[in-house]
């Protein structure tokens, strides 16, 4: 089944202890992104990646790090997680099927707590 | 001002009704994006669109590039369509900016 996969979908941590939250699809898609949605905010984008080794910073980059060393995972670090970070978080990949439909296909989300 | 604005930004129809939701945006974009939110937090991807009308079952969406505008329309609501439905702009760059979303009650 064409997916995309976040883990963990669910964590509660303290400031300042790195956390990792990883993103992977399989679809073959290039592009990928990182969004955060918050209350009253709306969904935001946090980062994008056009291809391997390529990223871009989306409206909210700040306290966040992302790398693309491979066409399928795209992993978001929080260096020194603070509390205004904690936030529900999407990944999401886009790319053309096979039906020729070009479409952007998102995650479960991950809850993100912290204390 | 948002570079996307989305009305209504609630919405509450009877089953059977047809249903529409307005997008505008004040930007240059490449491409345009609904998507719809069920509660307990899915998104899913409705339409992507660069040009003219789309369909598929019920849903319908059109986009009007010179007046940067684009409307989803839902035919023959039913409860299942209750949601949050999203409009989302692809900023030359691949930039995507997000509108606020309506929410859409649908009464049986």
């Amino acid at each position: 089944e064409a997916q995309v996969t976040q883990n963990p979908r669910y964590l509660i941590t303290v400031t300042g202890k790195k956390l990792t939250v990883t993103c992977s699809q399989n679809m073959n898609h290039e592009y990928m992104s990182w969004y955060r949605q918050d209350p009253g905010l709306g969904l935001r984008q946090i980062y994008y990646s056009m291809n391997v080794e390529v990223t871009d910073k989306g409206d909210v980059p700040e306290g966040y790090k992302v790398s693309r060393k491979e066409k399928r995972n795209f992993p978001l670090i929080l260096e020194s997680p603070s509390p205004n970070q904690t936030s529900l978080y999407f990944c999401a990949s886009r790319g053309v099927q096979p039906t020729g439909a070009n479409v952007l296909t998102f995650g479960a989300g991950s809850r993100l707590t912290v204390l | 001002k948002n570079e996307v604005e989305q009305s209504p930004q609630n919405l509450t129809a009877q089953e059977g009704e047809f249903i529409t939701i307005n997008c505008s945006y004040s930007v240059g974009i490449s491409a345009l994006h609904w998507l719809q939110q069920h509660p307990g937090g899915g998104i899913v991807s409705l339409f992507m669109l660069s040009s003219g009308k789309k369909k598929h079952g019920r849903l319908i969406a059109t986009i009007n590039i010179q007046e940067k505008h684009s409307s989803l329309h839902i035919t023959a609501s039913h409860p299942r369509d209750s949601a949050v439905y999203i409009c989302a702009v692809m900023e030359y760059g691949n930039k995507l900016v997000f509108g606020a979303g309506t929410i859409l009650r649908v009464k049986s």
